[in-house]
Order: C-alpha cells, then structure tokens, then sequence
C-alpha cells in the first residue's frame, strides 16, 4: 500500500525559532499534499493544500508567512513554523493522495514550542 | 463551504454488542465519504469509505450506510472487540476543492469488556 513518511516524529524548540516538517510519499507520486494540526482531543484541521511546483492554498485563518508550505516534488513538502510560540505546539499531520484520490497519511509530527 | 457534524462526542458500549456513529455534512455537491480510525498518537487509519452514488458498504463488521436525499451517513461496527476503541473521524470530499477532506469532530469509542 501508499507510504507516507514524516520526518522528524518529534520536536522540541524553543519560542522565536523556526522549525521545519517533511512529508514525503514514499512508493508513488503524489499529486497534492496536505498539511493538518490537530490540537489534543480534537479533530484534525486542515490547514493548507499543496500541489507540486505551485503555490500552496491555505485555509481560512492560516498565516500563509507564518506556516510556510514548499512542495519541491512529486514525493516531498515541507511545513515550516517560522517564529513559533507555544501557542504552535500541536501534532501536524501530512497527507498525500494519488491518481485515485485517496488520501494517504503520514504518521505525524509533535512540536512542543517551549 | 462544506461542514461536517459527527454525534456522539464520546460513546461506550459492552464488547460484543454494536456502536453506531453517525454523521450529517451540508454540502450535496459531496460525493466521497470516508471514516477513519485513530489511535492515541498515531495517524488516522482508513477503514470504510463510500462514494455517492452508493447506498451502503460492508466490510466484515464495519459498515457504512448514506442517505444523500437527508445528507448524513452512519458507520455501524458489530460485535465490538475492546481493539476498537479509538477515536472515529468521519470526513466528506467536497466536490470543489482539490480533493481535501472536512472532518467531523470525531468520536472517542470506548468498548467496556
């Protein structure tokens, strides 16, 4: 079956710095890419949409400068929090889909902004 | 846009017996509905899906029914086991929209033994 990756599983920065989150689909292309935060005991929101060489789509109430989305390639996106404040820590979730729209998701990635 | 309403929040049962999940979404352009399972920290895992043109779908002891004239659908498990406790997610694919998904808010299920 479709593979998604994340790397890294976890993170801890401190308030001020930038961290950034790779999606990678492993064993197809993915055509968009998807990026969600999902807060403890909620459900997962999507924050933007992806597709490969163009800009990314963000959700309402998403900083476009603040979380910055790079998809590079047909197997890679990235997320970056730029000046992340405790108020960012949460599980971001990334998910691919293929030629038949399934969306394939990545195992998750916790940052904690101390 | 669309929006997705999933009830109950939280639902316990005695293992054995059925859970039903149910959920109602707004946009009748919709025509994907998947659900998905998730366990404390891990990614939300695929287990039934239906598309629009279909009125349920069964898969051992998972199924799912909808209803589009009503615009909601239901996830039924039978004869629950205590590995089916975990937190449900319904979504729905809009028809515009590059593909992304609306969650519902999800459901903690609890199976008693």
């Amino acid at each position: 079956g479709a593979v998604v990756s994340q790397h890294p599983s976890w993170v801890i920065c401190k308030s001020g710095t930038s961290v950034k989150i790779e999606c990678r689909s492993l064993d197809f292309q993915a055509t968009t890419m998807f990026w969600y935060r999902q807060f403890p005991k909620q459900s997962l929101m999507l924050m933007a949409t992806s597709n490969e060489g163009s800009k990314a789509t963000y959700e309402q109430g998403v900083e476009k400068d603040k979380f910055l989305i790079n998809h590079a390639s047909l197997t890679l996106s990235t997320l970056t929090v730029t000046s992340a404040h405790p108020e960012d820590s949460s599980f971001y979730i990334c998910s691919a889909t293929d030629i038949t729209y399934e969306q394939y998701f990545g195992p998750g990635t916790r940052l904690t902004v101390t | 846009g669309e929006n997705v309403e999933q009830h109950p929040s939280t639902l316990s049962v005695q293992e054995g017996d059925s859970a039903v999940i149910k959920c109602t979404y707004s946009d009748s352009a919709s025509n994907y509905f998947p659900w998905y399972k998730q366990e404390l920290g891990k990614r939300p895992q695929l287990i039934i899906d239906i598309r629009s043109n279909v009125g349920e779908k069964k898969d051992q002891r998972i199924a799912v029914t909808l209803n589009k004239t009503a615009k909601h659908f239901s996830l039924h498990i039978t004869e629950t086991q205590p590995e089916d406790s975990a937190v449900y997610f319904c979504a729905a694919r809009p028809l515009q929209g590059a593909q992304k998904l609306v969650f519902g808010q999800g459901t903690r299920l609890t199976i008693n033994p």
